[in-house]
């Protein structure tokens, strides 16, 4: 079985440009997650998907970032404009509720972006 | 809210034991994670503990009390190779089983 699988692995950009990462879940997972995650720290959500719906988008800086989930499959995280602060890896995880009771998520293995 | 606490580092020699402590505080408790994650790589998958007591694996065994609301990993004969971060991860059941993540705590072994 294929894992989650994201592109691009590594992502330099100038402020003030445009970025986007792409994710693609598990076959047959529901549920969709982008996290950030900065140097030392733990990964924090920005955004989860129930099929094609953001049921939770409390922490996505609406000003600059969106995201969507075509069809309820991949998903596309867009950075519009990038600021230095952005730096970070970008992780996207899949569950399914089938699986609800046991080894939370599966990640992918993120988009490390560097504002310069 | 979640809030869950673990130390920042710890370091430990080849051949010991190490415990790393999580405390946590969540409104709907759903499980406690803990996964492993080397430098620039993904969070892998390390262990699961809903109810309370020792769940082991092999040279790893985590524990919950969800009255104290703690946690700990502990790792035996420690290798080299367990240098790495270990992040511990509350489900919470009222948000769709959303996973939140400690800061981390990053293990340095050594010889």
């Amino acid at each position: 079985e294929a894992g989650v699988v994201q592109s691009p692995r590594y992502k330099i950009i100038e402020k003030k440009q445009p970025v986007a990462f792409w994710c693609n879940p598990i076959s047959g997972h529901n549920t969709l997650y982008w996290y950030r995650q900065n140097l030392g720290q733990g990964p924090e959500l920005l955004i989860r998907y129930e099929n094609e719906e953001a049921v939770d988008d409390s922490q996505l800086p609406k000003d600059r970032f969106s995201a969507e989930r075509l069809k309820g499959v991949d998903s596309t995280l867009k950075i519009q404009p990038a600021e230095l602060g952005d730096s970070a890896v970008y992780l996207c995880a899949s569950s399914s509720r089938r699986n609800r009771d046991n080894y939370g998520y599966t990640f992918g293995s993120g988009t490390r972006l560097t504002v310069v | 809210g979640q809030n869950i606490d673990q130390p920042t580092e710890m370091t430990a020699t080849e051949g010991a034991i190490v415990q790393i402590n999580c405390t946590y505080q969540t409104s709907g408790f759903n499980g406690l994670f803990w996964y492993k994650q080397h430098a620039g790589e993904a969070p892998t998958f390390l262990s699961y503990n809903v109810l309370d007591g020792l769940e082991e694996k092999g040279r790893f065994s985590s524990f919950l009390s969800r009255s104290k609301g703690y946690s700990y990993l502990l790792l035996k004969e420690l290798q080299m190779k367990d240098s790495a971060s270990y992040l511990c991860a509350v489900r919470d059941g009222n948000a769709g089983n959303m996973l939140t993540f400690g800061g981390g705590t990053r293990l340095m072994v050594k010889p």
